[in-house]
């Protein structure tokens, strides 16, 4: 198994440009998630999904949308990049999303990361 | 999210030494995970914990999830060079009802031989 992949590894925009961080995973995982890494800070979610064709809003949700057509994929788009999103983005996904009394699912494996400028 | 208080914010240690860091929240979570980070890569999972008052250990590793579900803690016996990276405890789950990981903001590990 590879795990969670991410492409590209580096990737430096304009502002104004879009693109879209790839991210797959090869474990048939149902959940996966979107978060951003900012300079000494801890993960933040921006969108998360809980199977194909669902997804659904983070905590950091605005200039970034989602799609989740397969289990496997889970693209980010950037459609107008800032400033503000020069950050380190991590795919990262698990089997399912929460239990109430905690177990193995909740675990989240994380990908490699995408490192974004925005100048 | 939930803010996660993580301390200490750094440490720099000599090889050998034993080191010790903690997460406290003001909400309850369901479930702890301690995680790594080395430069340049995603972070990986440590350990995970359960249940209220369980302790696990992963070798030199050693983590508890907190009685009152509000902090937990991770222990690191007779550190090494390769311990160097950024720890990370998150909360899953419990009051906030959400699915997101809960980050503290991690604690940076230094090892000198």
């Amino acid at each position: 198994n590879a795990g969670v992949t991410q492409t590209p590894k580096f990737r430096i925009l304009k502002i104004g440009q879009s693109m879209t961080l790839q991210c797959t995973q090869d474990m048939n995982h149902n959940y996966m998630y979107w978060y951003r890494q900012d300079p000494g800070m801890g993960l933040k979610l921006i969108y998360y999904s809980v199977g194909a064709g669902i997804t659904d809003k983070g905590e950091v949700p605005n200039g970034y949308n989602v799609s989740r057509s397969t289990t496997e994929d889970f693209p980010l788009r950037l459609e107008l990049a800032a400033p503000s999103q020069t950050s380190v983005y991590f795919c990262a996904s698990s089997y399912s999303g929460r239990r109430a009394s905690g177990g193995p699912t909740d675990t989240q494996y994380f990908g490699p990361g995408t490192r974004l400028t925005v100048l | 999210g939930q803010q996660l208080n993580q301390s200490p914010q750094s440490m720099f240690i000599q090889e050998g030494e034993d080191v010790s860091m903690n997460c406290t929240s003001s909400s309850i979570f369901n479930t702890w995970l301690w995680y790594k980070q080395d430069p340049g890569e995603g972070p990986v999972l440590l350990i995970a914990l359960y249940k209220a008052g369980e302790l696990t250990s992963n070798g030199r590793l050693t983590a508890q999830f907190g009685i009152t579900r509000k902090d937990s803690f991770l222990n690191i016996s007779a550190s090494i060079p390769s311990d160097v990276g950024i720890y990370f405890c998150a909360g899953v789950g419990g009051s906030n009802s959400g699915y997101a990981l809960n980050f503290g903001k991690g604690t940076s590990l230094l090892v000198t031989p």
